[in-house]
């Protein structure tokens, strides 16, 4: 089974929808990441916990909440959807050894689509 | 400028041939430096850590050139399964555990 699990895997919503993305992991890992990435861009930060009771914005937060609910789960809301933010997002998380060589490990991917 | 910049490519080569990547990064306090693999449609994989004296595995060369700040991927004897997208990324010290990609440049193997 996969270490890190994304549902769901593609979504197609209207404008004004509310919609979660979900992710689990069973890494053990405390830190957990939303990033979204668009052609040509990368990938961007959207929200970041380093632990249960920790969550911080990223890059481009706004548009977005995120909720994590145990160490294993971190859910992204889109409270109100928008066409741009059409886009792959992608739940990564990563263990903490104070080297800053931690590898991240993520999730297979969202694919959403906001008509 | 973005943080960290790359070619987007196509890198288009024949099998057995060495390419090499580049790529800048703007902030001097970057500490830790990394190429994530990413397939078409998938999630990026780590292929290799960057480490200052230069670093190899199997047929994939990583250096780090600070005064420069840019990074460099050598492949030697292309593979076509070698085809996907190599994302540059730096950790910036004090930013925690924090990722900055690039964009990300295309290799494409043919036969």
């Amino acid at each position: 089974d996969a270490d890190v699990t994304q549902t769901p895997r593609n979504r197609i919503t209207k404008t004004g929808k509310r919609i979660m993305l979900e992710c689990s992991q069973t890494k053990g890992h405390d830190r957990m990441y939303w990033y979204r990435q668009d052609p040509g861009l990368g990938l961007r930060l959207i929200y970041y916990s380093f632990d249960v009771k920790d969550i911080n914005k990223g890059e481009i937060s706004d548009g977005y909440s995120v909720s994590r609910q145990a160490q294993a789960k971190f859910s992204l809301s889109l409270e109100s959807a928008i066409p741009n933010q059409t886009a792959l997002y992608f739940c990564a998380t990563s263990g903490d050894s104070g080297t800053g060589q931690e590898t991240q490990y993520f999730g297979p991917g969202t694919r959403l689509l906001v008509l | 400028r973005k943080e960290v910049e790359q070619d987007p490519g196509p890198f288009n080569v024949p099998e057995g041939a060495t390419v090499a990547f580049n790529c800048t990064y703007s902030n001097s306090a970057s500490q830790s430096f990394f190429w994530y693999r990413q397939d078409c449609r998938k999630e990026p994989k780590l292929l290799m850590s960057v480490y200052s004296s230069g670093n190899e595995d199997g047929r994939f060369t990583a250096q780090l050139n600070r005064a420069s700040q840019y990074i460099s991927l050598l492949i030697r004897d292309s593979k076509l399964s070698d085809s996907a997208t190599y994302l540059c990324v730096v950790n910036i010290y004090g930013a925690g555990n924090m990722l900055t990609f690039g964009g990300g440049t295309r290799l494409m193997v043919k036969p």
